[in-house]
């Protein structure tokens, strides 16, 4: 399976700081995603990074994948409150999900 | 809002009783997945479908837990004999298969098992 597992599993920041998270899976993948889920609520996909790409952009997200050490992470700048949500990371091909990293943004 | 609708939002019942949830997907995908989540930890993948094969189910799954998608489009989900364990969130998902395939969530049957 494409299991990922995220790391730290909390993180507790200002606002305005960034914030770092990190995935890791254990099997080849043809890409790697990663969700963003608010209390209560189903899961919002935020980004897909290819196997064959190395770093990948979208608006305040920065997501990089490194396929030899079967890693990834997720960077988010100049974070807001309502960034504070669970981050889940997952490969492809029946994707399954890790415990997630569960931020919070300090006011 | 995805466009993946459950139905019901919330469901209350009692130990022993037989629960059904309903999940319809985004209209042309053809990968639909149930997953369980409780407080805390991620979803945990239940069983997924591609048209209307199922082609895996988690081991999670017990003889409790039956699955169905009919014609390839809404899916059902039901627990026989619920016990208070089942009681957590069931989200659905679906997608259109592909190298880079995405996930569309509901917003989940939260199942309160008394």
């Amino acid at each position: 399976s494409q299991q990922g597992e995220e790391d730290p599993q909390a993180l507790s920041i200002q606002e305005g700081e960034n914030a770092t998270m990190n995935c890791s899976y254990k099997t080849s993948i043809n890409n790697l995603q990663w969700y963003r889920q608010n209390s209560g609520r189903g899961l919002v996909h935020l980004i897909l990074i290819r196997s064959n790409e190395r770093e990948k952009h979208s608006g305040r997200l920065r997501v990089t994948l490194d396929t030899s050490k079967k890693s990834s992470s997720l960077l988010i700048t100049a974070s807001r409150a309502a960034d504070t949500a669970s981050y889940f990371c997952a490969g492809d091909d029946k994707i399954i999900f890790g415990k997630g990293t569960r931020l919070h943004i300090l006011p | 809002d995805t466009g993946v609708s459950q139905n019901p939002r919330h469901k209350i019942t009692k130990r022993g009783q037989n629960v059904t949830f309903r999940c319809d997907p985004i209209s042309e995908h053809n990968r639909l997945y149930w997953y369980r989540q409780t407080l805390g930890q991620g979803p945990e993948f239940l069983t997924y479908f591609q048209n209307e094969a199922q082609l895996e189910k988690s081991r999670l799954l017990s003889d409790r837990f039956s699955a169905e998608r009919p014609k390839g489009s809404f899916s059902t989900l039901e627990i026989q004999r619920t016990e208070q364990g089942d009681s957590a969130m069931y989200l659905c998902a679906s997608s259109l298969y592909s190298l880079n395939e995405k996930l569309f969530f509901g917003s989940g049957t939260q199942l309160s098992v008394l």
